[in-house]
This record gives structure tokens, sequence and C-alpha cells, in this order.
């Protein structure tokens, strides 16, 4: 299995409140990737990264931001949650922009 | 949205059987992959069929390629009760991989 820890794992929070998500990896991969899953959506893109300090945002980002200070580390931050953004979150890796991604187990985040 | 359509939504059917599921996008590609989500977990990658195939296997699984018609299928054959899953198509053009929503597929031993 591809090296990749998201932390936590389970998150309860209240509205208004700061959230930070961690996506970790240890394969060196140049791409990672910040999707969050809801039912009836599927997939949808919040973030990417393609270099250290490289981002670009995705099909669903008002609301987030994220930095990428090394290869390794991918930080998810909702300055404000807001109950529309209880979700699960992955993080995904890649070698290349168009190969395999790898996924991480997810964050599952609730905000009350 | 660039999101792509699988079809069925869910999809039940007796071990042994055959399933397939199929996938429409939107946009051209340059390649086409799908995934496999057990609940609860992330998803895994199953397969890649690029923009210039037509078909392609692994295994018990068969992918096809239409970009005429911007759709894909994939065939489990022989299915088992650990086929029991989510399983999505994603594409590849000139953005990162755009997902479709899934086919949530059970396989009843």
């Amino acid at each position: 299995d591809a090296g990749i820890t998201q932390s936590p794992r389970h998150k309860v929070t209240e509205t208004g409140t700061p959230v930070t998500l961690r996506c970790h990896q240890t394969e060196n991969h140049r791409y990672m990737y910040w999707y969050r899953q809801d039912p009836g959506h599927g997939l949808r893109l919040i973030h990417y990264s393609y270099g250290v300090k490289d981002t670009d945002k995705g099909e669903v980002s008002d609301g987030y931001s994220v930095s990428r200070s090394k290869t390794e580390d991918f930080l998810l931050t909702l300055e404000s949650a807001t109950s529309s953004q209880t979700s699960v979150y992955f993080c995904a890796i890649s070698e290349t922009n168009l190969g395999e991604l790898f996924f991480g187990e997810g964050s599952r985040l609730t905000v009350l | 949205s660039q999101q792509g359509e699988e079809d069925p939504q869910a999809l039940s059917i007796q071990e042994g059987e055959n399933a397939t599921m199929n996938c429409s996008y939107k946009t051209s590609i340059n390649n086409l992959q799908w995934y496999r989500q057990n609940s609860g977990r992330g998803l895994v990658h199953l397969i890649l069929i690029r923009s210039n195939e037509r078909e392609k296997h692994s295994g018990r699984l068969r992918v096809t390629l239409d970009t005429s018609k911007k759709s894909s299928s994939l065939l489990i054959t022989a299915s088992r009760a650990a086929d029991t899953a989510s399983y999505f198509c994603a594409n590849s053009g000139n953005t990162p991989l755009v997902f479709g929503k899934g086919t949530r597929l059970s396989v009843i031993a």
C-alpha cells in the first residue's frame, strides 16, 4: 500500500471554528489532492498541488485553503467551518498529473 | 460541472454472474480510470485505459472505451461476494481526475 496517512481520521467540531486536516506521504510523489465525498455527489476536487508551494483550486474550493511547505505534507484548512462542510475528506497522491491516484483512508468531519 | 455519470447507480447480482457498469464523461480525455471503494475505505485503482485504446483486460476485469460516444464500460466476470463495493470512473484530460458518482455493486452469495 502507498504510504499515505490522513489525520485526524475523525473530527467533530462546531460551526465557526477553524479545522486543519493533514495528509502525509512517504512516496515522494509530486502531486497531491484533496477531495470530498458526499452522498449523491461522488468525489469532488477541492484543491490540488503540483509541487512544493504550488497549488491550484478544484471544483469546490470555496471555504477551503491549502498549503504545501514540503513534499510530504499537504494541509487542508477550513478557516471557519460550516455545516455544509460536513463530509468525508480524502487525500490522494500521484507521480504524474494524468496517472493513477493512491488514496488515503479518509477523514470524517462533522460540523455541528 | 465536468463530473461524469455512472450507470446504473446500484446493481445487485448473484455470485458467479457478470456485472457491467457504464460511465459517461463530458470532456476530451487523455485516459479513463476505474476505481473501487469498499465501505468506509479509500478508493483503490483498478485499471487505466488510454484514449487511443479501445479495450483492456486485467484478470476478471474488462474495460472498453468509446471516445466518439464519450463512454466507457467496466465488466467484472464471475463475480464474487468480495466484489461488493462502489465503483467509480474518473477521466483525465487537462485537469486533475474528475470522478463520477459511482455504481454501488452488491454481489449476493
